[in-house]
């Protein structure tokens, strides 16, 4: 069966640094992802996808990185705000047409 | 562009009732998917109507059941309530049509079972 996982269930990072999100997956064959952002209280939001034809895409202050070898996506948030503490799940979307989500990473920033 | 909404926000329920959720898609997408978020399970996908068909169906007993109507909304029932049924349901539309189709979420229903 299709398995996503997070290599870490929290993370903090102080303002203005960096953060790496990262993701494994597990099914070779699936063809586009997506990383999401959850507040409290909210559903989650589209923050950036790639589709497996990349290696990597850039948007506003994230980038996403994907490496199918290793089945390993993650997401880089530069200059990480307050703003920015949220959970970040990462979804995978195979052949099925179907969305399988990790179970997420926590991000702390500490002003 | 309407977002995705989701009705009612928030429902409290007792162990065997029956509840019915429901989502309205952003205009002009023909997918809605429906997820239950768990602390535990993480999101957990229950199924996705496309078309007024479902197409595809997550692993869920058959107390979960759903459908959509011609203007692309949907409604998601849960029928003999249980405590783990507490859940946040959320649903997602996306225009359904190419293989790197995006969903786009809407808040949510908190369901408590007492």
């Amino acid at each position: 069966g299709e398995s996503v996982g997070l290599h870490l269930p929290t993370l903090s990072v102080q303002e203005g640094d960096n953060s790496i999100i990262n993701c494994a997956y597990s099914n070779s064959a699936s063809d586009y992802f997506i990383w999401y952002k959850q507040e409290s209280g909210k559903g989650p939001q589209f923050i950036i996808d790639i589709r497996s034809n990349m290696d990597k895409r850039q948007g506003q202050r994230v980038t996403v990185l994907l490496n199918k070898t290793v089945k390993h996506l993650s997401l880089q948030i530069a200059a990480t705000q307050p703003g920015d503490s949220a959970v970040y799940f990462c979804a995978e979307k195979n052949t099925g047409n179907q969305f399988y989500f990790g179970t997420g990473t926590s991000l702390t920033v500490i002003p | 562009k309407a977002g995705v909404t989701q009705t009612p926000r928030y429902l409290i329920k007792t162990r065997g009732q029956q509840v019915t959720l429901s989502c309205s898609p952003i205009s002009g997408h023909r997918s809605v998917s429906w997820y239950q978020q768990t602390p535990g399970q993480g999101l957990q996908f229950l199924f996705e109507y496309f078309s007024e068909t479902q197409r595809n169906k997550g692993n869920f007993p058959g107390r979960f059941s759903g459908r959509q109507f011609s203007n692309s909304r949907s409604e998601m029932n849960v029928s003999t309530l249980e405590l783990g049924d507490s859940a946040l349901y959320l649903c997602a539309s996306s225009t359904g049509d190419t293989s790197t189709d995006t969903q786009y979420f809407g808040p949510g229903t908190r369901l408590t079972v007492l």
